[in-house]
C-alpha cells in the first residue's frame, strides 16, 4: 500500500494569499484526520470525517480554515486568507474504522507563510 | 480536561543504555493509549495500542507497558537508528479525538 499521500510537500506562500493542502489516505479507510504541528504546540488535531462526513472541526482555529473531503479517496484543507502565524506542518491521517484504532499519517506538508 | 503528559522531555542515551519514557494520562474510560515514533521531516510512525491496564505488547527493541494513569516505553539497549521522538496519544472517549502528547527526543549516542 502507497500509505497516506499529501501534496505539495512544501509550500511558501506570501500573506493573504489562498493555500490548499490535499490528501490520499489508505484505500478502504473511511476515517480521516488533519494535524497540525508546531513546536509551541505539539499535534494539534483539526478536524476529523467520518465516511466523508466532517464530524468535529473545534480544532479549525478560525473560519480563514476549511477542509472537504467529496469522496473516500480525497481530501482538502485551506486557508483564505493565509497569515505568518498558520505556519506549520499540516499532517493528514487516516484509519480503518472510527473508533480506537491506530491512526496512519502522511509525511506531511511545511507551510511557510511569508 | 483530558491531558497527556510525557517525560522526560529529551533523554540522551548511550548506545546498549536501557531506559523508559512515561506517558501519564487523565482521561474517563480510557478507549486507546498509542504510541508513536516521529523522525525528522517526517510523519509520526504507529508502534503500539494498548486497551487495558496490564497489557504489554513489544516490538524489537521496544515495550511498551499500561497502568491505569500512564504507560511506559522501555527501550532495551538501544541503537542509534532509536533516536528519533516518541508521541503518545489517548483517545477521549466521547469524542473519538486523538490527544497527543507533545513528546520525548530520543538521542541514542554510538
Amino acid at each position: 500500500d502507497a500509505g497516506v499521500i499529501q501534496s505539495p510537500r512544501h509550500e511558501v506562500t506570501e500573506m493573504g494569499q489562498e493555500v490548499t493542502l490535499r490528501c490520499k489516505p489508505i484505500s478502504g479507510h473511511n476515517s480521516l484526520f488533519w494535524y497540525r504541528q508546531t513546536m509551541m504546540r505539539g499535534l494539534e488535531l483539526l478536524i476529523y470525517f467520518n465516511n466523508n462526513v466532517p464530524i468535529d472541526d473545534s480544532g479549525m482555529p478560525e473560519d480563514r480554515f476549511s477542509a472537504k473531503m467529496p469522496n473516500a479517496s480525497f481530501s482538502t484543507l485551506k486557508i483564505q486568507p493565509s497569515e505568518p502565524r498558520d505556519s506549520a506542518v499540516y499532517f493528514c491521517a487516516s484509519s480503518s474504522q472510527q473508533g480506537a484504532y491506530e491512526q496512519y499519517f502522511g509525511p506531511g506538508t511545511r507551510l511557510t507563510v511569508t | 480536561e483530558d491531558q497527556v503528559t510525557q517525560s522526560p522531555e529529551a533523554l540522551r542515551l548511550q548506545e546498549g543504555e536501557s531506559s523508559s519514557l512515561n506517558c501519564s494520562y487523565t482521561v474517563s474510560g480510557l478507549r486507546g493509549l498509542f504510541w508513536y515514533r516521529q523522525d525528522p521531516g517526517k510523519g509520526p510512525e504507529f508502534l503500539f495500542t494498548l486497551y487495558s491496564a496490564g497489557e504489554e505488547k513489544e516490538k524489537e527493541r521496544l515495550k511498551a507497558t499500561l497502568t491505569k494513569k500512564e504507560s511506559f516505553l522501555h527501550i532495551t539497549a538501544p541503537k542509534p537508528e532509536d533516536s528519533a521522538t516518541y508521541l503518545c496519544a489517548v483517545q477521549d472517549p466521547g469524542t473519538y479525538k486523538y490527544i497527543f502528547g507533545t513528546g520525548t527526543r530520543l538521542k541514542v549516542l554510538a
